[in-house]
């Protein structure tokens, strides 16, 4: 078993849906990443949270400690949200490295 | 500030040939990063330097693949002989430091086909 779960690996919705991308995790954390990355190899960080929510336009990110799982949404949905959205988790300690998840793959269409 | 330049974007080899790529961090950043990410996979972690000294290379096969950052600042990571099992993104990173509440800044990643 992973030590990072997404659900679900792939996604297509229709343009101005509301979509949810969940992660569960097994391992303690001192943080958590939500990332994204396009077609292309490059990622881009979209939030970085240890306790309750982010918001930023139009994603909200939410991590629940206790249970280990976090949920990635995006409201109003576009085909510019189109992308691979990796979940990974920060380790404690000095080095703290970061461990991905699969990803789940987005597409949204217009 | 301008972000993480990795180059080639793209190379494909031959297996048995060698192959090298080159990262230039965030400037100011001592944490950098070199991931593996196979098609369908999240990125595997397969060398952290901090500065110019290696602090995790676990993962990193090292009968066929090397790292360096002479001086503490662009890094290359090279693969000799490649395999078709290589054929992958590789994804360079850096963060200010190493450690929890350090961002990760990554590069736009070097897609490699191995054939």
């Amino acid at each position: 078993k992973n030590e990072v779960e997404q659900s679900p690996q792939n996604l297509t919705a229709q343009e101005g849906e509301f979509i949810t991308i969940n992660c569960s995790y097994s391992v303690g954390i001192s943080a958590l990443h939500w990332l994204q990355q396009h077609p292309g190899g490059g990622i881009v960080s979209l939030f970085m949270l240890s306790s309750g929510k982010k918001k930023h336009g139009r994603l909200i990110a939410t991590i629940n400690i206790q249970e280990k799982h976090s949920s990635l949404h995006i409201t109003a949905s576009h085909p510019r949200d189109s992308a691979v959205y990796i979940c990974a988790v920060r380790g404690g300690g000095s080095q703290g490295n970061l461990i991905f998840g699969k990803g789940t793959k987005l597409s949204v269409k217009p | 500030e301008a972000g993480v330049a990795q180059s080639p974007r793209y190379k494909i080899i031959e297996k048995r040939q060698s192959v090298a790529f080159w990262c230039n961090p965030i400037s100011g950043h001592a944490t950098l990063y070199w991931y593996q990410q196979i098609l369908g996979q999240g990125p595997k972690l397969l060398i952290q330097f901090q500065n110019n000294g290696v602090v995790d290379d676990s993962q990193l096969p090292k009968d066929r693949f090397s790292a360096e950052r002479l001086k503490g600042v662009d890094s290359t990571l090279k693969i000799q002989p490649a395999k078709l099992e290589d054929s992958a993104v590789y994804l360079c990173a850096s963060s200010r430091q190493a450690g929890a509440g350090n961002e990760q800044f990554f590069g736009p990643g070097t897609r490699l086909t191995v054939l």
